[in-house]
């Protein structure tokens, strides 16, 4: 079973759509995140939920709005998209780093690389 | 942000040959990971590593927090090795991890 699986694989859109990726985890973790790959394979992160609530916002556009409806999924929804947006993003998850004693290891999934035409 | 420096941008070794990689950051971490992201994209986690020396397999990591560096080294080196190498940390379990630019590793057979 994939531990952390987002779907599609492979987004190719024009500009102006609206478009959304799913994730979900099977591992039981409290912490999900987004991050974005770019064209020079810097990895940054934009958001992430710990049990539904959002934590980290990292100055994000407004067109992109995480959700996530249980601890087990967090899905992206991206608006109006521009061609700027054109990258990989990955989705994460990991133990609540905040407890002690626990596998803090942060597991991705296979990245949904996302072309805006 | 707490800055992540890596090094060797670029690699290329010779299959059979050891590496050294290495990691600097700025700040005090409570949280360093390495990950090895393969020629078809997927991230791979292979150290949890805040400090001190882990062995898997043919890799091995020290992180001397101390001195805010980790060093990871493959040994043997395989065309499967091949890929770019992160490094990531994270403060004080803010769920907000940081990444290197990476070492793009390309071994020959």
């Amino acid at each position: 079973d994939t531990a952390v699986s987002q779907t599609p694989k492979y987004l190719v859109t024009q500009m102006g759509n609206d478009k959304s990726i799913k994730c979900e985890q099977n591992l039981g973790h409290d912490t999900m995140y987004w991050y974005k790959q770019d064209s020079k394979k810097f990895l940054k992160i934009m958001f992430s939920y710990n049990n539904k609530e959002l934590i980290i916002n990292e100055t994000v556009p407004n067109r992109f709005s995480p959700k996530s409806p249980d601890k087990a999924h967090l899905n992206l929804h991206i608006n109006s998209l521009e061609l700027g947006d054109s990258a990989v993003y990955f989705c994460a998850s990991s133990q609540d780093l905040g407890r002690t004693g626990t596998n803090e290891k942060l597991f991705f999934g296979s990245g949904t690389q996302l072309s805006v035409l | 942000g707490i800055q992540v420096e890596q090094s060797p941008p670029d690699l290329i070794l010779q299959e059979g040959a050891n590496s050294t990689l290495r990691c600097n950051f700025s700040d005090s971490v409570n949280n360093l990971q390495w990950f090895h992201q393969n020629p078809w994209g997927q991230l791979i986690n292979l150290f949890y590593i805040p400090s001190g020396t882990k062995q898997n397999g043919r890799l091995s990591a020290t992180t001397v927090a101390t001195e805010r560096y980790s060093l990871l080294y493959i040994s043997s080196s395989q065309t499967t090795d091949s890929g770019v190498y992160f490094c990531a940390v994270d403060r004080y379990n803010f769920n907000k991890f940081y990444f290197g630019s990476g070492t793009k590793l390309n071994v020959k057979p």
